[in-house]
């Protein structure tokens, strides 16, 4: 079972660039969502989704764009990339309410 | 808005000391869900329990139990005679009910360095 799969899991950007990162899942889940960890803060919301075609901010999302075309899907993007975006960027998912989240592995991103 | 606080930056005891982590946490709803969740230096984040806001019965696996006060807004979390694997970082984390249930907000993190 692969559950939830990031890609790519290392990155190192200029300011400036673009990228995006890829979240997939293959459990069927309706809910995902983009966390972001960095020393001393936890993690923290980026983006979610309740479902295919659907998107919402969560607690820092500015300099951030998701999409959700297909379900299995979900894509984190940065247009121009910070300094201030260096972080590690979680993936999760789940099936429905009350059901514990699936974390990604994991992608670790410097922005230099 | 939701808050978790983890004291406690770094706990490091030796191999067979009992640890107790500590979660506080802020809310006002009256439904909620609270989590642990550890990260070992591979980075992955493993569940280690759920518990809601209506079942304040303490939990025990293993080594690993929960105290849930919702008195005190507490959600501690300890370790029975500690071993090196259980060195690694771990969160405390709270959601809300309904459609806001995944949303989780996390604490700060606590990072157990177990010595053998």
């Amino acid at each position: 079972n692969a559950g939830v799969t990031q890609t790519p899991k290392f990155r190192v950007l200029k300011t400036g660039q673009s990228m995006t990162l890829l979240c997939a899942q293959d459990m069927n889940h309706e809910y995902m969502y983009w966390y972001r960890q960095d020393p001393g803060m936890g993690l923290r919301l980026i983006h979610y989704s309740v479902g295919e075609g659907t998107t919402a901010k969560g607690e820092v999302p500015d300099g951030y764009n998701v999409s959700r075309l297909k379900k299995q899907n979900f894509l984190l993007g940065l247009e121009s990339a910070a300094p201030s975006q260096t972080s590690v960027y979680f993936c999760a998912s789940r099936l429905d309410n009350y059901e514990k989240l699936f974390f990604g592995s994991g992608t670790q991103l410097s922005v230099l | 808005a939701q808050k978790v606080t983890q004291a406690q930056t770094e706990i490091s005891v030796v191999e067979k000391e009992d640890v107790t982590l500590d979660c506080v946490y802020e809310t006002r709803d009256t439904t909620y869900y609270l989590f642990w969740y550890k990260q070992p230096p591979s980075g992955e984040l493993v569940f280690l329990i759920r518990r809601n806001s209506f079942d304040e019965q303490n939990e025990i696996s293993g080594r690993y139990s929960w105290n849930f006060q919702k008195s005190t807004s507490s959600f501690n979390f300890t370790i029975t005679a500690s071993q090196v694997v259980d060195s690694a970082v771990y969160f405390c984390a709270h959601a809300s009910g309904g459609t806001s249930y995944g949303k989780l907000t996390f604490g700060q993190g606590t990072i157990l360095t177990v010595h053998p």
